[in-house]
């Protein structure tokens, strides 16, 4: 049950705005989002729990809708480095297991 | 940085060889994993462990075993490898447990596994 993410690719220009969404057909204990640049391992950016609580980069925000199990990640004044591919991993157990989308990657050209 | 580390980084093998990779953490967290990454697919778990000892399947372990003798290392093998085993090979490590869930995982450098 592989969450699925849209879009598939965003490009953008510098100091644009984006939103990468993560959509699961099962209910959520929460949700995590990862960046990753070509050849280099994902990075961690942010958990959304149940209940509201989030944790994570002070630069990027997200929301979490539990009735939908969607979440959404929002890129303002989008910058160079945020370039790359955007995962979302979902834990269904409550097990410190995550399963991760397709992904969705972001060009930001200047 | 999180301290991962993986070994080799870069591993090129033949159908039928057994092949071993090692993941190494110096952060003494409980859990461990290793992914596959292949194209199209995004990040997939193939086995994680809670606990010296302690493991389990994700969801593509077939043909994939794992081991952790120690905290800080967790071994994947592959028994026979096959050309459908050919990817780049993550390990990740959290200070997870159970129902905790405000975890994150940090990633190792990856290992790139070519199986010709």
């Amino acid at each position: 049950q592989q969450p699925v993410q849209s879009p598939q690719a965003v490009i953008l220009r510098e100091g644009e705005d984006a939103v990468i969404n993560c959509s699961s057909s099962k209910a959520l204990y929460s949700v995590h989002w990862y960046r990753q640049k070509h050849g280099e391992a994902p990075i961690f950016l942010m958990i959304l729990l149940k209940g509201g609580e989030q944790k994570g980069h002070d630069k990027i925000s997200a929301s979490f809708n539990e009735k939908k199990q969607q979440s959404s990640l929002y890129l303002t004044a989008s910058q160079l480095s945020y370039s790359g591919t955007y995962f979302c991993g979902t834990d269904y157990s409550g097990y410190s297991t995550l399963t991760f989308g397709k992904g969705t990657m972001l060009l930001v050209s200047p | 940085d999180a301290g991962i580390t993986q070994s080799p980084r870069h591993k090129v093998t033949e159908t039928g060889t057994p092949v071993t990779l090692r993941c190494h953490q110096t952060e003494n967290h409980r859990y461990m994993y290793w992914y596959r990454q292949d194209p199209g697919h995004g990040l997939r778990l193939i086995h994680y462990s809670y606990g010296v000892k302690d493991t389990d399947k994700g969801e593509v372990s077939d043909g994939y075993s794992v081991s952790r003798s120690k905290t800080e290392d967790f071994l994947l093998t592959l028994e026979s490898a096959t050309s459908s085993q050919t990817s780049v090979y993550f390990c990740a490590i959290s200070e997870g447990g159970s129902g905790r869930m405000d975890y994150e995982q940090y990633f190792g450098p990856g290992t790139r596994l070519t199986v010709t």
